[in-house]
């Protein structure tokens, strides 16, 4: 079974620096996705940030950007220019590719608090 | 256009009582599941529905929890004999089936269920 690991319960950054929050997740898997999602106290998850695990690229939304190392399996997100409104829960989440089930697999999440 | 709406958005109930929770998906999304969010367990998968297919009910933890989809849209997790093990919130996602598996997940708001 797939598992995913946040080994940051807690990460604090100031307003306008960067943060990287990290992911490592383990699977025998060649095919899959892997996301980044927000959960701020209105408790919406919301979508951050997606990888394809063929792409060799890194995705980038905006200021949010991935560092994925497949042979590492190894996801962190880069938020850049932190902003108060970046305060969140964020979890990253495996998803198979390779049929079967469709779930997510989630890690424990990282408390991310912005400070002005 | 709407995303996906779930009711209630708070339920407190009595230990020993049945309870019905009610997600509506974003329209056209074929895929529907259904996510625990506890303390002590983090997010964990419960249900996957897609299409007409047998659903995926691995993810349940007893027989206790049943849901059920009409018409390929609106779903509902049903909890019988609630025990204070199952306070939680309760999140739903859609998505939708594109070139045979499915688009990312979108959540929504979620029910914060109390067991006294």
């Amino acid at each position: 079974a797939q598992t995913v690991t946040q080994s940051q319960p807690e990460m604090s950054v100031q307003e306008a620096e960067t943060v990287t929050l990290s992911c490592t997740y383990d699977t025998s898997e060649s095919d899959y996705y892997l996301f980044w999602y927000k959960q701020p106290p209105s408790r919406q998850m919301i979508l951050v940030i997606r990888q394809e695990a063929y792409k060799q690229q890194n995705a980038t939304e905006n200021r949010f950007s991935v560092n994925f190392q497949k042979a590492a399996k190894s996801f962190s997100l880069k938020i850049s220019d932190s902003q108060l409104g970046d305060a969140a829960m964020y979890f990253c989440a495996y998803r198979s590719a390779e049929g079967g089930s469709e779930k997510l697999v989630f890690g424990k999440g990282t408390k991310l608090t912005v400070n002005p | 256009g709407a995303g996906v709406s779930q009711s209630p958005s708070n339920k407190v109930t009595e230990k020993g009582k049945d309870v019905e929770l009610r997600c509506d998906p974003i329209s056209g999304h074929t895929a529907l599941y259904w996510y625990r969010q506890s303390l002590g367990q983090g997010l964990e998968f419960l249900i996957y529905f897609q299409g007409n297919s047998a659903p995926d009910k691995s993810g349940l933890p007893s027989d206790r929890f049943s849901a059920e989809r009409t018409g390929g849209s609106v779903s509902t997790l049903t909890i019988q004999r609630t025990q204070q093990e199952d306070s939680a919130v309760y999140l739903c996602a859609s998505s939708y089936l594109w070139g045979g598996t499915t688009d990312t997940q979108y959540f929504g708001p979620g029910t914060r269920l109390t067991v006294l």
